[in-house]
């Protein structure tokens, strides 16, 4: 099993959809949890990190159930430029582990 | 957030020849760094972590003797990737690590990314 897993997509969606990611973990000892959005042939970008109680950032809502081991992140009211793919990354000590991503496209 | 810097942003280089990328911490002081590999299509693949004035600690079924790092202040870390081949071709990316806010989260920060290609 993957430390971190993602469904890869694509989520093709309208402008102006609701989406949602989820990302499970295995280790149950991680701590740290974070989102990056990353462009084709571009380096991630850090989009949020996971709080356990939740977090949101304009349109973007992040979640983390420790119970469950998974994170989510909601995109509200989606743009064409939020087409890209979507990391999540965990980490535990020092090391990050990345998902395989999640593709979104938005179209018109 | 951040600002983290590479270069070369990208190189073309012969097969048995070796490749230097620099990787800097322009705004920050990083005590670790860490060296990513990326295939197209997909995820991150972790190579090594980079600690300052400490050997680098590699992943599992990652060559040391054919990617070097050096981490030899606390804003620049290299790779080296000795006698490239054709498969060493890929984008590889490095990040550093900043202390996050008072969760104690640390947040990573990645360059733009070298890609190498090995004729």
């Amino acid at each position: 099993r993957k430390e971190v897993e993602q469904d890869p997509g694509p989520f093709n969606v309208p402008e102006g959809a609701t989406v949602a990611f989820n990302c499970t973990y295995s280790n149950s000892a991680s701590q740290s949890f974070f989102w990056y959005r990353q462009d084709c042939r571009k380096e991630p970008k850090l989009l949020m990190s996971v709080y356990s109680s939740g977090n949101e950032d304009g349109r973007f809502t992040a979640q983390l159930n420790r119970a469950s081991q998974y994170i989510s992140l909601l995109i509200r009211d989606s743009k064409l430029s939020d087409s890209a793919t979507y990391l999540c990354a965990v980490s535990g000590f020092q090391k990050l582990v990345f998902g395989t991503g999640t593709r979104l496209l938005v179209s018109p | 957030g951040a600002v983290v810097s590479q270069h070369p942003s990208w190189v073309i280089c012969k097969s048995g020849t070796s490749v230097k990328i620099e990787c800097r911490s322009l705004d920050f002081q990083a005590t670790t760094m860490f060296w990513y590999r990326q295939f197209p299509k997909q995820s991150l693949m972790l190579m090594a972590t980079s600690n300052e004035g400490s050997k680098a600690t590699y992943e599992q079924g990652v060559e040391k003797d054919k990617f070097l790092i050096n981490h030899a202040s606390l804003t620049l870390s290299t790779l080296t990737v000795t006698s490239a081949h054709p498969e060493d071709s890929s984008f590889y990316i490095c990040s550093a690590r900043s202390p996050g806010g008072g969760t104690g989260a640390y947040e990573q920060y990645f360059g733009p990314g070298t890609r190498l290609t090995v004729t």
